[in-house]
């Protein structure tokens, strides 16, 4: 079964700093993909990472993917409080019939001024 | 905005119930899933359709079921709803799946609240 581990599960951090989310999976995969959610709204694709080495940014956020370590970071650069959100992860394995996605169990992010 | 459309956005019903929760997938996308979030379980995959055939099943109750219409758009069928059920249930949609590059965009999501 595939398992997919982010961490942390929570940060609070303050506004300028650097930090990285990471996200481990268990099994052969080269396409992964970013996702946000603020409170209780949709799911909002950030980055779809689709082979080994691949590096996607965008403004303070930069993703990337090293599938031979089975692992993703999302790192944050210089942070502002509209990051504050819920950052998950999602594996689609190698050999899947469809690409049902499995999520990691999401980092909550929160941006203090 | 995804592009995908789900309706209603919010649900209360009575444990033992039966509710239909709809999803209208992005114009030109095949494939549809249903996906569960949970405090407990986190975010889980249902089921995916592919244009009205099922493609994958995942933890998905046998007290649920799902279907794809010819005009594309999906129902998530639930029924004999227990307490636990209540959750955010997403719906998404892609082109076609195992396709490579094959984002999944996700609608705005029914809140299901079983009293």
């Amino acid at each position: 079964e595939l398992k997919v581990e982010q961490n942390p599960l929570f940060l609070s951090m303050q506004e300028g700093k650097n930090y990285t989310i990471y996200c481990n999976y268990s099994t052969t995969s080269d396409r992964l993909y970013w996702y946000r959610q603020d409170p209780g709204k949709s799911l909002e694709s950030l980055f779809v990472l689709l082979s080994n080495g691949a590096v996607k940014q965008e403004g303070r956020l930069m993703a990337s993917l090293d599938t031979k370590a089975r692992l993703s970071t999302l790192h944050i650069t210089a942070a502002v409080h509209d990051l504050s959100a819920t950052y998950f992860c999602a594996v689609d394995p190698l050999g899947n019939a469809g690409n049902m996605l499995t999520f990691g169990g999401g980092t909550r992010l929160m941006v203090k001024p | 905005d995804s592009g995908v459309t789900q309706t209603p956005k919010h649900l209360i019903t009575a444990t033992g119930q039966r509710v239909t929760l709809r999803c209208s997938p992005r114009s030109g996308d095949l494939s549809v899933y249903w996906y569960q979030q949970s405090l407990d379980q986190g975010l889980q995959f249902l089921i995916q359709y592919y244009n009205g055939e099922e493609r994958a099943k995942g933890n998905i109750l046998e007290r649920f079921s799902a279907q794809q219409f010819p005009d594309l758009h999906s129902e998530l069928n639930l029924s004999s709803l227990e307490l636990g059920d209540s959750a955010l249930y997403f719906c998404a949609s892609s082109v076609e799946p195992g396709q490579g590059y094959n984002e999944q965009f996700f609608g705005p999501g029914t809140r299901l609240t079983v009293l």
